[in-house]
């Protein structure tokens, strides 16, 4: 969306490490989320950090959040072609229930061999 | 494990006709959301409901309405349906949690394709 913004693609070799950004514009958002889309298929969750934190690990996925300049980055361990797909970044804002997403433009991650 | 069910999968119609997308949210999840994703384009947020009352709203054009009933299935209807319409839908649920900040994990159904001839 306007208000999120990610580079629009991205290649890298099997084996190596990707690292996908994000910057997003609204202060008050409370949890920021990375999703994953394969063509023609829904939206899976992979990992989210709350506002108040600067990382977060888990697995081969490592989340970093600076705050002060609205930016989040997804980096991927050992990137595999399994791992090709469309990553959007998601921001929420408050922390009541039925709080809207907004997405990111997606970023293409291409795995090459 | 359950998941978010929508039907149908695919819909093609003509323009001016209308549509009708059915979404079943995951067992107790008592939250609904609506999102477009047009062809290239990030998700856009629609509607939502808590508990059978529309919670927020997006960029849901006016010929579109949607309504949560109390199995807490919802649909979405569109009516005079144009080209520009033609995206996938994505359904989207959640729980509430009690109490302090909720983590507002949504789970997403595989999405309604809608093609307007």
């Amino acid at each position: 969306g306007e208000d999120v913004e990610q580079s629009l693609f991205l290649s890298v070799r099997e084996g190596d490490s990707s690292v996908i950004n994000c910057t997003y514009t609204d202060s008050s958002s409370t949890y920021l989320y990375w999703y994953k889309q394969e063509p023609g298929a829904g939206l899976q969750l992979l990992t989210y950090i709350f506002s108040n934190m600067d990382m977060k690990q888990d697995q081969r996925l490592t989340v970093l959040l600076n705050k002060k300049d609205k930016h989040l980055s997804l980096r991927i361990a050992d990137t595999q072609t399994g791992d090709s797909a469309i990553y959007f970044c998601a921001e929420s804002i408050g922390t009541g229930t039925a709080s809207k997403l907004t997405f990111g433009t997606g970023t293409r991650l291409q795995v090459t061999l | 494990a359950a998941g978010v069910i929508q039907s149908p999968r695919h819909l093609i119609k003509e323009k001016r006709e209308t549509a009708t997308l059915k979404c079943y949210p995951i067992p107790r999840h008592d939250t609904v959301y609506w999102y477009q994703q047009g062809p290239g384009q990030d998700p856009q947020f629609l509607i939502s409901f808590y508990e059978k009352m529309q919670s927020d709203k997006g960029s849901i054009p006016d010929r579109f309405s949607a309504q949560q009933f109390s199995d807490y299935h919802s649909e979405l209807n569109m009516s005079s349906l144009e080209l520009g319409d033609s995206a996938l839908y994505f359904c989207a649920s959640s729980q509430r949690t009690s109490g302090g900040q909720s983590y507002n994990e949504q789970f997403f159904g595989p999405g309604t394709r809608l093609t307007v001839l």
